[in-house]
């Protein structure tokens, strides 16, 4: 198993560019997140998933979208990039959002600049 | 309003002695708490996890204990590595319907060979 794989890496942007952050998971997992994580801010919930089809809001929301298609993918659409975007981002999955099987496993994140 | 709270932003601890991480919330409501560990450039990892309806949990060296008429939880390594020098979050998930995960800014801890 690849476990979740996030693409790119790294990324640059200007303002007011938009950008998609991949994530995918092989693990069958119908659980999947978005986090971005700050100094000292810890890390922060973007969007949720609880499966195909079904997303919402987390701590942070504004400036993202996001869609669940697939099971296996969970993508993060900036719509126009501002500096305050400029963040580590972790995509996550798990079996379940609740009860026993919730550990999440995390992707190794994409680290965006905007200028 | 941060409602799970890491009020040590690090720790130094001597190799084979005790670390004792800690973390605070405020939301009655969760009844889920989780521990992960993240080395730089990774993303975090699982560490171990404990429901609300007990009060301490064990995984090897690595044991979480839950109050909560204190909303106080703590993770305890023992003995002390090298290794588990890292970045570690706590987390807590909970209230019916509610999927979300609030992490705590994390503590840095460092073990002194």
């Amino acid at each position: 198993n690849a476990g979740v794989t996030q693409t790119p890496k790294f990324q640059v942007l200007k303002t007011g560019q938009s950008m998609t952050l991949q994530c995918a998971q092989d693990m069958n997992h119908e659980y999947m997140s978005w986090y971005r994580q700050d100094p000292g801010m810890g890390l922060r919930l973007i969007h949720y998933s609880v499966g195909a089809g079904i997303t919402d809001q987390g701590e942070v929301p504004n400036g993202y979208n996001v869609s669940r298609s697939t099971t296996e993918d969970f993508p993060l659409r900036l719509l126009s990039a501002a500096p305050s975007q400029t963040s580590v981002y972790f995509c996550a999955s798990s079996y379940s959002g609740r009860g026993s099987y919730n550990e999440q496993f995390f992707g190794p994140g994409t680290r965006l600049t905007v200028l | 309003d941060q409602q799970v709270k890491q009020n040590s932003p690090s720790l130094s601890v001597q190799e084979g002695r005790i670390s004792i991480l800690n973390c605070d919330y405020t939301n009655s409501m969760f009844d889920y708490f989780l521990w992960y560990k993240k080395y730089p450039a990774e993303g975090p990892t699982f560490l171990i996890s404990i429901s609300s309806i007990k009060d301490k949990n064990e995984d090897g060296r690595f044991t979480v204990f839950l109050n909560k008429s204190a909303k106080h939880l703590s993770l305890h390594i023992v003995p002390s590595q090298p290794g588990d020098s890292a970045v570690y979050f706590c987390a807590a998930t909970g209230g019916s319907g509610t999927y979300k995960y609030i992490f705590g800014t994390g503590t840095r801890l460092k073990v002194l060979a």
